[in-house]
């Protein structure tokens, strides 16, 4: 069962940064903080992810508190084409096991 | 292929009838994972498959939903007897190694509509 909880929607203007909250207040030491995105009609594509170091790839910045109990996705300049539901995971890194989706967040990119 | 294809891309079928959902991982990717999406919902967790391991199949939510992997690649997810509640996107994914992180790779999906 999904270990995180976000925000429902967030709505953010076009050429801002969009910051996308997650909290997994139950991570365990070996556990990764995944972001993928699914954008309306397609499958979900992976984003990013982290253990305890912020990272930063061509897509995004990830932020992952000191306690590692939450996490942000920074899309720094969002785009019309970042308009999709944005789902934050935590998970070990490798291994036999699961992939476990919640919810997510509906981010709205507004012109 | 270059990606995860799944088959057919749309599928509609009678209540009570057997369907047949096939996915063609990425090649040499030995994690494979089945989803389904419901409008307008998230994805709800089927089952998972690694290399020789047995599956997980702590997500098929009931003994109509059955399926396997062949030769460690190709895998069918079979539903029998199907019902409208059925109807949904369904989504495989298909991951690298076991030792090492394991990004997942989705399909487009199978949307399977039940009348």
């Amino acid at each position: 069962d999904a270990k995180t909880t976000q925000p429902p929607s967030m709505d953010c203007a076009e050429g801002r940064a969009a910051n996308l909250p997650c909290n997994h207040s139950t991570i365990s030491g070996n556990e990764y903080v995944y972001w993928y995105r699914q954008i309306h009609s397609q499958g979900p594509q992976y984003i990013i992810h982290g253990l305890k170091n912020n990272e930063t790839n061509e897509m995004a910045s990830l932020i992952i508190t000191e306690d590692r109990k939450s996490s942000t996705l920074i899309l720094p300049h969002a785009t019309l084409r970042d308009t999709a539901v944005y789902y934050c995971i935590v998970r070990v890194a490798a291994g036999a096991n699961n992939l476990f989706f919640g919810t997510g967040t509906r981010l709205t990119v507004i012109p | 292929g270059a990606g995860v294809s799944q088959s057919p891309s749309n599928k509609v079928t009678e209540k009570g009838k057997d369907v047949e959902l096939r996915c063609d991982p990425i090649s040499g990717h030995t994690a494979l994972y089945w989803y389904r999406q419901s409008l307008g919902q998230g994805l709800e967790f089927l089952i998972y498959f690694q290399g020789n391991s047995a599956p997980d199949k702590s997500g098929l939510p009931s003994d109509r939903f059955s399926a396997e992997r062949t030769g460690g690649s190709v895998s069918t997810l079979t539903i029998q007897r199907t019902q409208q509640e059925d109807s949904a996107v369904y989504l495989c994914a298909s991951g690298a190694g076991f030792y090492t992180f394991t990004e997942a790779f989705f399909g487009q999906g199978t949307r399977l509509t039940v009348v």
